[in-house]
């Protein structure tokens, strides 16, 4: 299976900074499969990138998604107070689907 | 709008079976395109997909290997619904379980989460 590895494992960081998330492949993602979630507390994950870089429905375009191959980024340009969070990539190129273990965005 | 409501027991003893059900409202759980999954998430473990139902003119179920002799996965089009079942559980097992709509490739909507805890 494919083994997902995201870092940092917490980014401390500033309402107002740029967020840089990564996640890293143990093999290639087919046709560039990667979503990304952001997870807050007794919630479950929210839906904010597919496909590497399209952003889902109703999400701001401060999010960004790209890369390819096995290497892949999640960009916050701005963070805004309601960013900070728990984020996910997550790949569907290869059954069976995982996870990264999470990136933690916290306030500085 | 696509909801899913799950249900289910938040207390199993070792070596019964894990039970869940998620409700769909907003969609149907037959509809071609669509695949119907159960994921859950624990500490030691993070997120696991365990596995999916879906309809293709038949029904079909796919599961991840590390649970594949303990689990089912099973649609009820009567109730516009599809349920977990875990068999012989231990306490590994613990983990909230969500139920989530897979339209590849990614999942958009998901379950409110439940919380299983596996202990006599």
């Amino acid at each position: 299976e494919i083994v997902l590895t995201q870092s940092p494992g917490t980014l401390s960081l500033s309402p107002g900074e740029r967020a840089t998330l990564s996640c890293r492949a143990s093999q290639s993602v087919s046709n560039n499969y990667l979503a990304w979630y952001q997870q807050k507390p007794g919630q479950a994950p929210r839906l904010l990138i597919y496909g590497a870089s399209s952003r889902a429905t109703g999400i701001p375009d401060r999010f960004s998604g790209s890369g390819s191959g096995t290497d892949f980024t999640l960009t916050i340009s701005r963070l805004e107070p309601e960013d900070f969070a728990v984020y996910y990539c997550q790949q569907f190129g290869t059954s069976p689907w995982t996870f990264g273990q999470g990136t933690k965005v916290e306030i500085k | 709008q696509v909801q899913l409501q799950q249900s289910g027991p938040g207390l199993v003893k070792p070596s019964q079976s894990l039970s869940l059900t998620c409700a769909i409202s907003g969609d149907s759980v037959s509809r071609n395109s669509v695949t119907w999954n159960w994921i859950r998430q624990s500490p030691s473990r993070g997120l696991e997909w365990l596995g999916r139902t879906y309809y293709r003119s038949k029904w079909y179920n796919d599961y991840v290997e590390s649970v594949k002799s303990r689990i089912t996965i099973n649609p009820d089009t009567s109730k516009n619904q599809f349920s977990l079942q875990l068999n012989s559980v231990t306490p590994e097992d613990t983990a909230v379980y969500y139920c989530a709509r897979g339209v590849y490739p990614y999942f958009d909507y998901w379950g409110q989460g439940a919380l299983v805890t596996v202990s006599s």
